[in-house]
């Protein structure tokens, strides 16, 4: 299976919007609606920010929020904050009963 | 509250089998319909799915690992267990186990455990 694709860095200064794509194929982000988000901080373990593409687990800031169109998912990040600087992956079921991670994204705030 | 630790030996030599522990707190591991999974990390890379563990027993592997690998459920213990054989310096890494956010649900984890490196060498 291969990975998702994921562009290497964003970056966006305090207070802007930023969006992170995430493009499979149809096995797996265009088939099922799987899709979800973590960010990581240095030394961290990943933290799940989106799961079900659009779903949001307790305590997760409304500031994040994820979508999909056709083989690609998104995540945006309203209202960008320091803290939020971090990498981002992606990851979805597949049709193989799978998992697939994207390569990760590192978000730079300017 | 839900809480997952890892735990095996750090150093592991080449084409030896590592095997690592899940040790599970604040939930059962059979009782309820979740997923639990392994995710490894090599250092300075990304996420990588190793396999997951339905509360039956049942698994899905990735399949670049499918022929090495072996996760299990050990219910008196309280935890699920990894082993990836015939193990080379490419899989050295942070192995975290995590469980599903939500039941009947393959995707995403939510909580972690805060991982153990393992390192492959002579």
């Amino acid at each position: 299976q291969s990975a998702l694709t994921q562009p290497a860095s964003v970056s966006g200064s305090p207070g802007q919007s930023i969006t992170i794509s995430c493009t499979g194929s149809s096995s797996d982000v265009g088939g099922y609606d799987y899709v979800s988000w973590y960010q990581q901080h240095p030394g961290k373990a990943p933290k799940l920010m989106i799961y079900d593409v659009n779903s949001r687990p307790s305590g997760v800031s409304n500031r994040f929020s994820g979508s999909k169109s056709g083989n690609t998912a998104s995540l945006t990040i309203s209202g960008l904050q320091a803290e939020d600087e971090a990498d981002y992956y992606c990851s979805s079921y597949t049709g193989s009963s799978t998992l697939v991670f994207g390569g990760g994204t590192n978000l730079t705030v300017l | 509250q839900l809480q997952l630790q890892e735990s095996g030996p750090g150093l592991v030599k080449p084409s030896e089998t590592l095997s690592l522990s899940c040790s599970i707190s604040g939930a059962s591991i059979t009782s309820s319909p979740y997923y639990w999974a392994w995710i490894r990390q090599p250092p300075g890379k990304g996420l990588e799915w190793i396999g997951s563990v339905y509360y039956t027993g049942s698994t899905d592997y990735n399949p670049s690992l499918k022929s090495r690998v072996a996760i299990s459920l050990d219910t008196s213990k309280k935890q699920f267990s990894l082993r990836l054989s015939s193990v080379a310096a490419a899989d050295t890494a942070l192995y975290y186990c995590a469980r599903a956010v939500r039941q009947f649900y393959p995707g995403g984890f939510d909580p972690w455990g805060q991982g153990t490196l393992v390192t492959v060498s002579s």
